[in-house]
């Protein structure tokens, strides 16, 4: 079966500007998550949608913002960039069951966003 | 969160077992304990995940001690291609992680 696809690979912006990226994940999975992995701080989990609703959220400012559509597929925007939201931002597709179910979560290649 | 220790890394030959631990003293009883790896310019990929029980899969094993204070990830011969970073993590889902820093695993071949 397909995997979790996110478009654009690579992108570069100028500060200030803002940036939209794209997750699809794999068909029958409700859950999408993003992450960004910087140098310094590792993996860190941004929020969690599922079924167009925003479940958990990370500890980032109100610049970073998502959504989910009917299809499940997710995009995640960030406004106002700044040279330190240049990172390598992952998503992950799972089926998203609640409670304790430890479900396996398949991520993306991920895009890299350069600010300049 | 609750959180996790690793070492930072490890080096095993090639087709030798290899042992990587985790301690999480603060796991709660609704936690799985989930191991990832991540290859060089990859994203994350999902190894094994467990609650009490030892756990196999083509991939590996997952060794949880009784008290649930620490969990052991085995890979029953190592390759090149199992060099990379494995986290450890602890999540009553697979929908929301918080990764610690890893253990970097060097294959010598």
């Amino acid at each position: 079966k397909a995997g979790v696809t996110q478009t654009p690979r690579y992108l570069i912006k100028t500060r200030g500007q803002q940036v939209t990226l794209s997750c699809s994940p794999i068909s029958g999975h409700r859950s999408v998550s993003w992450y960004q992995q910087t140098p310094g701080q590792g993996l860190q989990f941004l929020f969690e949608y599922f079924s167009e609703t925003q479940r958990n959220k990370g500890n980032f400012p109100g610049r970073f913002s998502g959504r989910q559509f009917s299809n499940s597929r997710s995009e995640m925007n960030v406004s106002t960039l700044e040279l330190g939201d240049s990172a390598l931002y992952l998503c992950a597709s799972s089926r998203g069951g609640t409670g304790p179910l430890g479900t396996e979560a398949f991520f993306g290649q991920g895009t890299r966003l350069t600010v300049v | 969160d609750a959180k996790t220790t690793q070492p930072n890394s490890m080096e095993s030959n090639e087709e030798e077992p290899v042992h990587l631990p985790c301690n999480h003293s603060t796991i709660s009883g609704t936690d799985y304990i989930h191991w990832y790896r991540q290859l060089p310019s990859q994203g994350p990929e999902y190894v094994i995940h467990g609650l009490t029980s030892n756990v196999n899969n083509r991939m590996a094993s997952l060794a949880i001690a009784e008290d649930r204070k620490s969990s052991t990830l085995i890979l029953h011969r190592a390759t090149l291609r199992d060099a990379a970073v494995y986290y450890c993590i602890l999540s009553p889902t697979g929908n929301q992680f918080y990764f610690g820093t890893g253990t970097s695993l060097t294959v010598i071949p």
